[in-house]
C-alpha cells in the first residue's frame, strides 16, 4: 500500500518570503509524484509532476519540487511567494503496479499568503 | 474540450435518500475515478474504472455503488445517503498507464453534497 504524508496543515507567510512544503510518501517502488493545487472555491490543478529523470522538477507560476529517493520525500518549494499563491497544496503518488491510475494524496496544507 | 464535467455542483439530502453524481468527460480517458475530500483528509478514493465495463473499490467505497457503461460516463450512486457522507466529491480521468502522463488526473470542479 502507498501512503502520503505532508507535515504541515496550515502555514502563513508575507508577500515575498520562502516556501517549503514538506511531502513524505511511503511506497516500496517505483513511483510517479505530483503536486496540485487547489485555489479557493476551484477544483484541483496540476502543479508539477515527477516521473523519471531530474529529480529537481520545474512547474507553473515558478513552483519546483525536489524528488529524494533515500529520503522518500518530494517536497515543494517556491523562492519568492505572491497574495494569489493562496490555496491549498496537495502531495500525491501513484506508484507502479497500482491499477487505475490510483492516486493517494497527502492530507493537504493550507497556505495563506498576507499581503 | 469541456475536461471533465460533473452534476450536481451542489445538492442537499436527507438521511436515507438517494441519488447520481454525474460525471463525464470528453478526452477519451480509459481510467476515472471519484474521490471525496473533506477537511484534514485530503482526497480519498471512493471508486474506480480502467475502462468501459470494469470498477473497482478504492479506499472508501461504503455507501456507494458505480457502474461505468461507457468511456465517456462514470456515475456515482449513494444508496442510502448519511450524514456521514456530507463531503466534497471529484471526479477525475486519466489517460491509461502506457500513456506519457500516466497517472497525472484531470478533476471535475466538484459536487458539495450535504446531507442532514
Amino acid at each position: 500500500a502507498q501512503s502520503v504524508s505532508q507535515h504541515n496543515h496550515h502555514v502563513i507567510l508575507s508577500e515575498a518570503a520562502s516556501l517549503e512544503l514538506g511531502c513524505n510518501y511511503s511506497y516500496g517502488g517505483t513511483v510517479n509524484l505530483f503536486w496540485y493545487v487547489q485555489y479557493p472555491g476551484q477544483h484541483l490543478q496540476l502543479l508539477l509532476k515527477y516521473f523519471s529523470g531530474d529529480p529537481l522538477v520545474k512547474g507553473i507560476k515558478g513552483f519546483e519540487a525536489e524528488f529524494i529517493k533515500s529520503k522518500f520525500s518530494f517536497n515543494l518549494r517556491k523562492p519568492s511567494v505572491q497574495w494569489s499563491d493562496t490555496a491549498e497544496y496537495f502531495c500525491a503518488v501513484n506508484g507502479f503496479g497500482n491499477a487505475g491510475n490510483m492516486l493517494t494524496f497527502g492530507g493537504g496544507t493550507r497556505l495563506m499568503v498576507k499581503p | 474540450n469541456a475536461g471533465v464535467t460533473q452534476t450536481p455542483k451542489f445538492q442537499v439530502l436527507k438521511t436515507g435518500q438517494s441519488m447520481t453524481l454525474q460525471c463525464a468527460q470528453d478526452m477519451n480517458h480509459e481510467y476515472m475515478s471519484w474521490y471525496r475530500q473533506d477537511p484534514g483528509m485530503g482526497l480519498r478514493l471512493i471508486h474506480y474504472s480502467v475502462g468501459a465495463g470494469i470498477t473497482d473499490q478504492g479506499e472508501v467505497p461504503n455507501g456507494y455503488n458505480v457502474s461505468r457503461s461507457t468511456t465517456e460516463d462514470f456515475p456515482l450512486r449513494l444508496l442510502s445517503a448519511a450524514p456521514s457522507q456530507t463531503s466534497v466529491y471529484f471526479c477525475a480521468s486519466s489517460y491509461s498507464r502506457e500513456g506519457g502522463s500516466a497517472g497525472e488526473l484531470f478533476f471535475g470542479e466538484g459536487s458539495r453534497l450535504t446531507v442532514l
